[in-house]
């Protein structure tokens, strides 16, 4: 089975950087991936790492370590916009796709 | 970009009554989908794995006489929820993986599902 830990709740100022870690204890390992979801909606998707290393797209960043069960989500130039739910999602190896999600990190953005 | 699309968005029925939910892959083939729920400021929870021509895998604890599960063809698959009651009210979410996009798995936008 997959446990994967995020933090709950994280709060940032607009125009500043934030982290939201993952760590994950797997029994298979096809990737992790991260969402962002707000409040009603469906998630989209933000990154994909299944090599260890920094992914760069844009103002969002997502960093892998497979020895350590460990990924981050960063993001810089923080807007209002960015207030939602980070999703981190492990992919494992039966199906094409089947993910197990965390429980999500709800980032506030103020002023 | 690959596209999932899914119908209804909003529904609401009166207990006992049956509802359908279709998930559409747009512009790429699914043999594989996933239904999804999610309660309000809950994670998402796997329900079943949809394989098209061939019957759901569903997870622990999910009742399969339940929620219906239909692949027939390889854009579609349905979810029912039969005979649903209050409790069933929630947020059900389909995905696909489009293999040709990096492995990304795309959701459809939901469905909301108020029981009465």
């Amino acid at each position: 089975g997959q446990n994967i830990d995020q933090p709950t709740e994280m709060t940032a100022t607009e125009g500043a950087i934030v982290q939201i870690n993952c760590t994950y204890q797997t029994s298979g390992f096809n990737g992790l991936f991260w969402y962002q979801q707000h409040a009603g909606e469906a998630p989209t998707f933000l990154s994909y790492n299944v090599l260890d290393g920094l992914e760069e797209k844009g103002r969002f960043s997502s960093f892998l370590s497979r020895s350590k069960g460990y990924s981050y989500l960063l993001l810089k130039e923080l807007q209002m916009k960015d207030s939602a739910s980070y999703l981190c999602a492990v992919r494992d190896w039966g199906g094409a796709g089947k993910s197990t999600f965390g429980d999500g990190t709800t980032l506030t953005v103020k002023p | 970009g690959a596209v999932v699309s899914q119908h209804p968005s909003w529904v609401i029925c009166k207990s006992g009554t049956s509802v359908k939910i279709e998930c559409r892959s747009l512009d790429f083939q699914a043999t594989t989908m996933f239904w999804y729920r999610q309660f309000p400021k809950q994670s998402l929870m796997l329900m079943a794995t949809s394989n098209e021509g061939s019957k759901a895998t569903y997870e622990q604890g999910v009742e399969k006489d339940k929620f219906l599960i239909n692949h027939a063809s390889l854009t579609l698959s349905t979810l029912t929820v039969t005979s649903a009651h209050p409790e069933d009210s929630s947020f059900y979410i389909c995905s696909a993986s489009s293999t040709g996009a990096g492995n990304t798995i795309y959701f459809g936008e939901g469905s909301w599902l108020t029981v009465v």
